[in-house]
């Protein structure tokens, strides 16, 4: 079984741009999570969306945004690039149940670079 | 606040040797539930365990092993006989209401051969 896949594996924008992350979930799993592991912050929760709403945002201004489609997979856009956002952007995906059973299972990551 | 701690930010052991990380955290939940996932070189993070609040046994798989102590609000976790293959970053994480991971800093395991 395919685990969590996300594309690509390396981006290099320049400051201002817009970059585009995707997520393909494990199969069966319909909630979908993004993180930022930048340097010296550790790993931060992003966004939270499930059956394709979005359920919960971290503390991240709104040019980070994203989508759910209805097969579940994900898009992270980050729009005007700063310097700080050069990251990996690590996707997780888990089954809809309850708290109590809640997994996150990872992907390898997309590692920006905004130069 | 919710807060979880790994005051380890490396530790360097030889092969075969038994190793402890540690992770300490704060909620204010009376239900919660604590992780731990790998960081190989490659980026992924790898699920090691869950440990819901309500369950205190320790748990063992092969020569990983989890201690859980609610008293002290601690969740260890120990390799013993360390190999080269266990080299990697470990983080602890608390799972909260919103079915947001808090992170540990994480822990960066070398095993020297």
């Amino acid at each position: 079984e395919a685990g969590v896949t996300q594309s690509p594996t390396h981006l290099i924008k320049t400051r201002g741009q817009q970059a585009t992350l995707r997520c393909s979930p494990i199969s069966g799993h319909t909630s979908v999570y993004w993180y930022q592991q930048a340097l010296g912050l550790g790993l931060q929760f992003l966004l939270w969306y499930d059956e394709g709403e979005e359920r919960n945002r971290g503390n991240f201004p709104p040019r980070f945004s994203g989508r759910q489609f209805p097969n579940y997979s994900s898009e992270l856009n980050v729009n005007a690039l700063e310097l700080e956002d050069s990251a990996l952007y690590l996707c997780a995906s888990s089954t809809g149940q309850a708290l109590a059973k809640n997994i996150q299972y990872f992907g390898a990551g997309t590692r920006l670079s905004v130069l | 606040a919710q807060k979880v701690t790994q005051a380890q930010t490396e530790i360097s052991v030889v092969e075969k040797e038994d190793v402890t990380l540690d992770c300490v955290y704060e909620t204010r939940d009376t239900t919660y539930y604590l992780f731990w996932y790998k960081q190989p070189p490659s980026g992924e993070l790898v699920f090691l365990i869950r440990r819901n609040s309500f369950d205190e046994q320790n748990e063992i798989s092969g020569r990983y092993s989890w201690n859980f102590q609610k008293s002290t609000s601690s969740f260890n976790f120990t390799i013993t006989a360390s190999q080269v293959v266990d080299s990697a970053v470990y983080f602890c994480a608390l799972l909260d209401s919103n079915y947001q991971l808090i992170w540990g800093a994480g822990t960066k395991l070398i095993i020297k051969p």
